[in-house]
C-alpha cells in the first residue's frame, strides 16, 4: 500500500457527462500528479499541482480540470465526456515535486468507461 | 526533450533464470531515471532510481538497473527470476532540476513473463 487513496475505484458513465476523481496523497506530500494510462496513449502525465497551485501542465484536453485543496487532496475533473476518454486515471504523490530526484508513489487508479 | 524508449513489448524468462528488461534514454543533461512495476489491476509500484554515483542502483524486490552513459541504457536485472516477478515494467525519466517539476516521463512499457 502506497498510501496514495483514490475514489471512486470504477467510474462508468455516458459520453457528454461530466465526472469528478479524487485523490488523497500520502501523509506529508505537498505534490499531486495525475496521469491517464490507456492502450493507445500508454501512461501520459496530465497534470501537477504543488502545495496547492498548478506546478506543470502535460497532456491535458481542456475539458478536463483540476484543483488541489487546502487539506492537499485534489479532485481531477472531467467535462463532456468522449469514448476515447475511457482509460485508468493514476493519482501520485512526493514530498516536494520541485526537483526531478523526488520519488513518485501511486494510488491504485480509477478505471473510467465511457458508454 | 526527455524520452525513454523500452524497445520490446514482451519479455520471456524461465523462473531462475535471470531477467533483463531494456531501457534507453534521451535528455538534454543529466538523467534521472525511474522503474516502476505495474501488477494487473493494481497502481504502480516504485522499484528503483538513478539520479547520480554508482552506476548500478540497487531496488526493491531483488531488482537493480545498470546505469550506461555511452549507450544511454538504464536496464533492468534480475540474477533470478520468480513466477511472481510477472508484471508490466516501466522505465521513466523526469526533467531537469531547471524544470522545476518532478512530473515523470514513461516508456511505453515491458511485459515480463516468467514462466515455471
Amino acid at each position: 500500500d502506497s498510501g496514495v487513496t483514490q475514489t471512486p475505484k470504477h467510474l462508468i458513465t455516458a459520453t457528454g457527462q461530466r465526472v469528478t476523481l479524487r485523490c488523497s496523497p500520502r501523509s506529508g506530500d505537498l505534490s499531486v500528479y495525475w496521469y491517464q494510462q490507456s492502450l493507445d496513449q500508454g501512461l501520459q502525465f496530465l497534470i501537477q499541482y504543488y502545495n496547492g497551485e498548478e506546478r506543470a501542465k502535460g497532456n491535458i484536453l481542456e475539458r478536463f480540470s483540476a484543483q488541489q485543496f487546502p487539506d492537499l487532496h485534489s479532485e481531477l475533473n472531467l467535462s463532456s465526456l468522449e469514448l476515447g476518454d475511457s482509460a485508468l486515471y493514476f493519482c501520485a504523490s512526493s514530498v516536494e515535486g520541485t526537483t526531478p530526484t523526488d520519488t513518485q508513489y501511486f494510488g491504485p487508479g480509477t478505471r473510467l468507461t465511457v458508454l | 526533450a526527455q524520452s525513454v524508449a523500452q524497445p520490446e513489448d514482451q519479455v520471456n524468462v524461465a523462473e531462475g533464470n535471470p531477467l533483463t528488461v531494456k531501457c534507453t534514454y534521451s535528455v538534454s543533461g543529466n538523467p534521472y531515471l525511474f522503474w516502476y512495476v505495474q501488477y494487473p489491476n493494481r497502481g504502480l509500484q516504485f522499484l528503483l532510481k538513478y539520479i547520480t554515483g554508482d552506476n548500478l542502483v540497487k531496488g526493491s524486490y531483488g531488482f537493480e538497473a545498470e546505469f550506461n552513459k555511452s549507450q544511454t541504457s538504464f536496464h533492468l536485472k534480475k540474477p533470478s527470476a520468480l513466477v511472481s516477478d510477472s508484471a508490466l515494467y516501466f522505465c521513466a525519466v523526469s526533467p531537469p532540476p531547471s524544470s522545476n517539476t518532478g512530473k515523470l516521463i514513461f516508456g511505453q512499457g515491458t511485459t515480463l513473463q516468467v514462466k515455471p
